[in-house]
């Protein structure tokens, strides 16, 4: 069975772009959550998707938005980048019960210049 | 709401001696807990997962952790460590949102 992929796995941009991230999740999985890592913030929620609908979302400016599409696959957008969005974005999906185990991706390096 | 304490932002054992990985969780539910274990430039990855059919879990890679309702704790231990588990661990308990809250992690280093 395929795991959570991610692409691109690697990004630079520069301040003022704004940037698209994608995450496959797990054939069957319905939810798939998005989160931001850094070194001095540790593992932070961004939202989770449910069905194509937003079910849950963490304290991140509206810059950070997402979608999930009818096949589960979901996106995430930034715009006008910042170099403090410099990080590792992470998605994970789940059957989408909160006794189900989340699995996660790679992840996709942004770096903002 | 459900909180997440990991003790000690980084530990350090000797190669072949016990791994302790503290945990302690906050919960209004009955917790679902989880560790999870990420080496350089990877994802999470999860070791063991907790779900109330027995306090004692085993895990991947020989880790286990037990879990003590009255000292709200889920810590992980693995009785000998090996060079290749040297990595960030990750404890989470998740609420009936599925939404899942993480600790800040523990760098775990094995030194010869």
């Amino acid at each position: 069975k395929a795991g959570v992929t991610q692409t691109p796995r690697y990004l630079i941009k520069t301040r003022g772009q704004q940037v698209t991230l994608s995450c496959s999740p797990i054939s069957g999985h319905r939810s798939v959550s998005w989160y931001q890592q850094t070194p001095g913030q540790g593992l932070q929620f961004l939202f989770e998707y449910f069905s194509e609908t937003q079910r849950n979302k963490g304290n991140f400016p509206g810059r950070f938005s997402g979608r999930q599409f009818s096949n589960s696959r979901s996106e995430m957008n930034v715009s006008t980048l910042e170099l403090g969005d410099s990080a590792l974005y992470l998605c994970a999906s789940s059957f989408g019960q909160y006794t189900d185990t989340q699995y996660f991706g790679p992840g996709t390096r942004l770096t903002v210049l | 709401a459900q909180s997440v304490t990991q003790l000690g932002s980084h530990v350090s054992v000797s190669e072949g001696a016990l791994v302790l990985l503290r945990c302690n969780y906050s919960s209004s539910v009955p917790p679902y807990l989880f560790w999870y274990v990420q080496y350089p430039n990877q994802g999470l990855q999860l070791l063991l997962k907790y779900t109330s059919a027995a306090t004692l879990v085993k895990g991947i890679n020989g880790f286990e952790a037990e879990f003590k309702k009255s000292e709200t704790s889920f810590h992980l231990t693995k009785p000998s460590a090996h060079m290749s588990d040297a990595a960030e661990y990750f404890c989470a308990v998740s609420d009936l949102g599925n939404q899942f809250y993480f600790g800040t992690g523990t760098s775990l280093t094995v030194i010869p």
